[in-house]
């Protein structure tokens, strides 16, 4: 059975200070996505990560994957109070299992607050 | 484009009834699923579909059943709600599993009692 650990679940830090949330999952997959979520409301794509060292970066945040040691990283730089909100890794078995249907497993998020 | 669309947004049960979640999307995705989000906990897959009608279980298919007759529309059926079907329900659709970046409804908060 995949689990999906992320860490830390709850993320307290500064503006204008660096963190990483760490991903990490215990069966082979080379496809990972992470989520936004704001409290009440429904889930926003941030990244999708399809090999093995793949790392996209949209301003603030920057997502890696390592596919061998089953982990991927969501580095924050120099956060901002917009940033605020809880943040879920899902791996992906697709093609693991047969079938053509991505099946997604999720982390239980970081809730990250940003303070002034 | 309306995206991915779910009704209703709340709804209250009582134990036993039976209701359907509505979920359509637009974009002419031939992949789509339901999630369940229950309090500090991720989201786990209920059933998904790779098309029309082809629907397969996810990790926490029991008391939901679904179809799926057209590529638009992926009603989600509880047969007799229970307290412990209380939880937050998204649809979500993608162009195609593996590759696809997967949208997100809006959610349908039920709360059975």
């Amino acid at each position: 059975e995949l689990k999906v650990e992320q860490n830390p679940l709850f993320l307290s830090m500064q503006e204008g200070k660096n963190y990483t949330i760490y991903c990490n999952y215990s069966t082979t997959s080379d496809r990972l996505y992470w989520y936004r979520q704001d409290p009440g409301k429904s889930l926003e794509s941030l990244f999708v990560l399809l090999s093995n060292g793949a790392v996209k970066q949209e301003g603030r945040l920057m997502a890696s994957l390592d596919t061998k040691a089953r982990l991927s990283t969501l580095h924050i730089t120099a956060a901002v109070h917009d940033l605020s909100a809880t943040y879920f890794c899902a791996v992906d078995m697709w093609g693991r299992e047969g079938g053509t249907a991505s099946k997604l497993t999720f982390g239980t998020g970081t809730r990250l607050q940003v303070t002034l | 484009n309306a995206g991915v669309t779910q009704t209703p947004k709340f709804q209250v049960l009582k134990t036993g009834q039976s209701m359907t979640l509505q979920c359509a999307q637009d974009m002419n995705h031939e992949y789509m699923s339901w999630y369940r989000q229950d309090p500090g906990m991720g989201l786990r897959l209920i059933h998904y579909s790779v098309g029309a009608g082809i629907t397969d279980q996810g990790e926490v298919p029991n008391g939901y059943n679904v179809s799926r007759s057209t590529t638009e529309d992926f009603p989600l059926r509880l047969l007799s709600a229970a307290p412990s079907q209380t939880s937050v329900y998204f649809c979500a659709s993608s162009y195609r599993g593996g590759t696809s970046e997967q949208y997100f409804g809006p959610g349908t908060r039920l709360t059975v009692t």
